[in-house]
């Protein structure tokens, strides 16, 4: 049972364009998460993160927003660059403070010069 | 600072064989945590070491097991392979949790079985 679910599969944008990546959840009892991104050949990157008392979190070009009561967070990337084409990953911790992480099974983002 | 260290990064076995898988964390990370990552499933959590212990366990068959060194060094042993066991194995590691500080991935053991 995939408790954190990421759609799409892949998305294709603009240089210079917002992207943006969604992701679901059905456990309610999450209250941590995170992104990271994966280049090939290359284990994965923390990206940004969030915590449930929050709605938004902003680090530079990215910002995470978090909408508990649909049980849905967004990776927003503004403007894209060539170099953030990657497989990204939203990612919850199953209890506070452990780092059993449920993850995505990721989108894979190209950004077209 | 040296990163996560896995080894070997690349190799082959067939059904019925074991195999075991080792990784180094940054100096001073005390948790050590393995993720199956494979085409279908994405990464999915295995099990986590914190100073020896086993912290947590993921959904996986006692065929896959783990263990950690006092110098927070882990191994990963999967024993009777399938072919299904085909994938790309990462470790993580961190001071103490994600919600301390990030997960550091290595890039991965990548096991074949035919």
């Amino acid at each position: 049972d995939q408790q954190v679910k990421q759609n799409s599969p892949s998305l294709s944008v603009q240089e210079g364009r917002i992207s943006i990546l969604n992701c679901d959840y059905t456990n309610s009892m999450f209250d941590y998460f995170l992104w990271y991104k994966k280049y090939p050949a290359e284990g994965p990157t923390f990206l940004i993160s969030i915590s449930s008392i929050k709605d938004k979190n902003e680090d530079g070009r990215f910002t995470v927003f978090l909408n508990k009561s649909a049980k849905h967070l967004s990776l927003h990337i503004v403007p894209s660059q060539p170099g953030d084409s990657a497989v990204y990953f939203c990612a919850a911790p199953g209890q506070t403070g452990a780092n059993n992480l449920f993850f995505g099974t990721g989108t894979r983002l190209t950004v077209i010069p | 600072k040296a990163g996560v260290t896995q080894t070997p990064r690349y190799l082959i076995k067939t059904r019925g064989q074991q195999v075991t898988l080792s990784c180094s964390p940054i100096s001073g990370h005390r948790s050590v945590s393995w993720y199956q990552q494979t085409p279908g499933q994405g990464l999915q959590f295995l099990f986590e070491y914190f100073s020896e212990t086993q912290r947590n366990k993921g959904n996986f068959p006692g065929r896959f097991s783990g263990r950690q060194f006092s110098n927070s060094r882990s191994e990963m042993n999967v024993s009777t392979l399938e072919l299904g066991d085909s994938a790309l194995y990462l470790c993580a590691s961190s001071l103490v949790s994600v919600n301390t500080g990030e997960l550091f991935f290595g890039e991965g053991s990548r096991l074949t079985v035919l």
